[in-house]
């Protein structure tokens, strides 16, 4: 089955970028899009972006000026930027396939399949 | 933004309870709305997409219902392992999927 898994480093500078990788195992990342998901220590939800496999991608408004997300089919990998970290930016860090259904306009999203996630520590 | 809220933020409950949910959005949103379960430490679950359609795999005791600004998830009977916290999601404004505060369920 597939399966999806984080990896980088788990602390980070202020000010510096964070720099995460998934790794999705167990078939292929054509065909679909993939998210950057995050969750402050225990708090909610907050979606950061998502890359289709060609490399389209759509990022949060809030954070569109620091995130950037690419793709490596060949690895079968995605990856995720995040420049000029702060405290505010500790959180598990999750990712996830995004899967829509287009029966309607616009189409049905939804996050099915998830990584266990990695917590990124913003500190000096 | 399409703002989403949850209500009540916590609940305790017995097994076998009958549990409800409710999720509110700022705006319309048809039937664009996801139910995801989430246990301590590890990756929500997905369990009920487009307001009601149940994700494969998960039980039948998971319900959703809704549209417009109002849905809720229902647990028909409530068993020990769903102990945890749900969260609403909505997907009509895109860019910017947005989740509610969550409602953690816990044994009364």
């Amino acid at each position: 089955q597939v399966q999806l898994q984080e990896s980088g480093p788990g602390l980070v500078k202020p000010s510096e970028t964070l720099s995460l990788t998934c790794t999705v195992s167990g078939g292929s990342i054509s065909s679909y899009y993939w998210s950057w998901i995050r969750q402050p220590p225990g708090k909610g939800l907050e979606w950061i972006g998502y890359i289709y496999y060609s490399g389209s991608t759509n990022y949060n408004p809030s954070l569109k000026s620091r995130v950037t997300i690419s793709v490596d089919t060949s690895k079968n990998q995605f990856s995720l930027k995040l420049s000029s970290v702060t405290a505010a930016d500790t959180a598990v860090y999750y990712c996830a396939r995004s899967n829509r259904i287009a029966v309607a306009a616009p189409p049905y999203w939804y996050f099915d399949l998830w990584g266990r996630g990695t917590l990124v520590t913003v500190s000096s | 933004d399409i703002q989403m809220t949850q209500s009540p933020s916590s609940l305790s409950a017995s097994v076998g309870d009958r549990v409800t949910i409710t999720c509110r959005a700022s705006q319309s949103i048809s039937s664009y709305l996801n139910w995801y379960q989430q246990k301590p430490g590890k990756a929500p679950k997905l369990l009920i997409y487009a307001a009601s359609s149940l994700q494969s795999g998960v039980p039948s005791r998971f319900s959703g219902s809704g549209s417009g600004t109002d849905f809720t998830l229902t647990i028909s009977s409530l068993q020990p392992e769903d102990f945890a916290t749900y969260y609403c999601q909505q997907s009509y404004s895109t860019p910017g999927f947005t989740f509610g505060p969550g409602t953690k369920v816990d044994i009364k």
